[in-house]
């Protein structure tokens, strides 16, 4: 029974190129989210999504990130025209629909980006 | 907006000890979920203990057990018999049931066991 995963675990851009994550949540799960953690912070909530539906995304910069889940295949995070800041963790997590929903969430083993 | 505290940034402690690790949240919701989720070096989020706020009783799991103060607005968790496998980042972490169940995580506590 596979986990959360995501991909690339590390992943190397330079300042001004474009990174995308990719995350496959567990079976069956239907909602999905995007933390980022910075070096010596907690998570940080991004967006929360179901399949072609973005539910909240009050955590997302307003310029240069996005987020999808489309109806067929992983959600993915889009960052464009990347800046050293943006080096950090990014988690993905998910969660069963409604009523299977126990309030828990399953992490990936998070995604490291680094910018030059 | 929902806030969560933990103090105390870092702790050791010898293998088999029991440890407390505090945590406070601030919130005017009356019914959410609280969670302490550990990240060993492996970076990983593993959920250690949850608890729902409506219940009374204190969560247990095996060697976790967490001190749940509702009106105080406290959540600590307690580590009985400390195993080195138990060093990690552990991060309390807020949910408002409902909405859109995003976590509200605090700064994290780095804690060493030591043999």
């Amino acid at each position: 029974n596979a986990g959360v995963m995501q991909n690339p675990r590390h992943l190397v851009r330079r300042r001004g190129q474009e990174a995308r994550l990719r995350c496959s949540p567990m079976k069956g799960h239907s909602h999905v989210y995007w933390y980022r953690q910075l070096p010596e912070e907690g998570l940080k909530f991004m967006v929360y999504l179901q399949k072609e539906n973005i539910i909240d995304e009050s955590g997302m910069p307003k310029e240069r990130f996005s987020a999808e889940f489309p109806k067929e295949g992983p959600s993915i995070l889009r960052i464009q025209q990347v800046v050293r800041g943006d080096s950090a963790a990014y988690f993905c997590a998910s969660s069963p629909p409604g009523f299977l929903n126990t309030g828990e969430l399953f992490f990936g083993e998070g995604s490291r980006l680094t910018v030059l | 907006a929902q806030t969560v505290t933990q103090s105390q940034p870092e702790m050791s402690v010898q293998e088999a000890e029991t440890v407390t690790l505090s945590c406070t949240y601030d919130t005017s919701e009356n019914n959410y979920y609280l969670f302490w989720y550990k990240q060993p070096p492996s970076r990983q989020m593993i959920l250690v203990i949850r608890q729902e706020a409506y219940k009374q009783q204190n969560a247990t799991e095996n060697r976790f057990s967490v001190n749940f103060q509702k009106a105080a607005k406290s959540f600590s968790l307690k580590i009985s018999d400390s195993q080195l496998g138990d060093t990690a980042m552990y991060f309390c972490a807020f949910m408002k049931q409902g909405g859109s169940e995003k976590l509200v995580f605090g700064k994290g506590m780095k804690l060493t066991v030591n043999p």
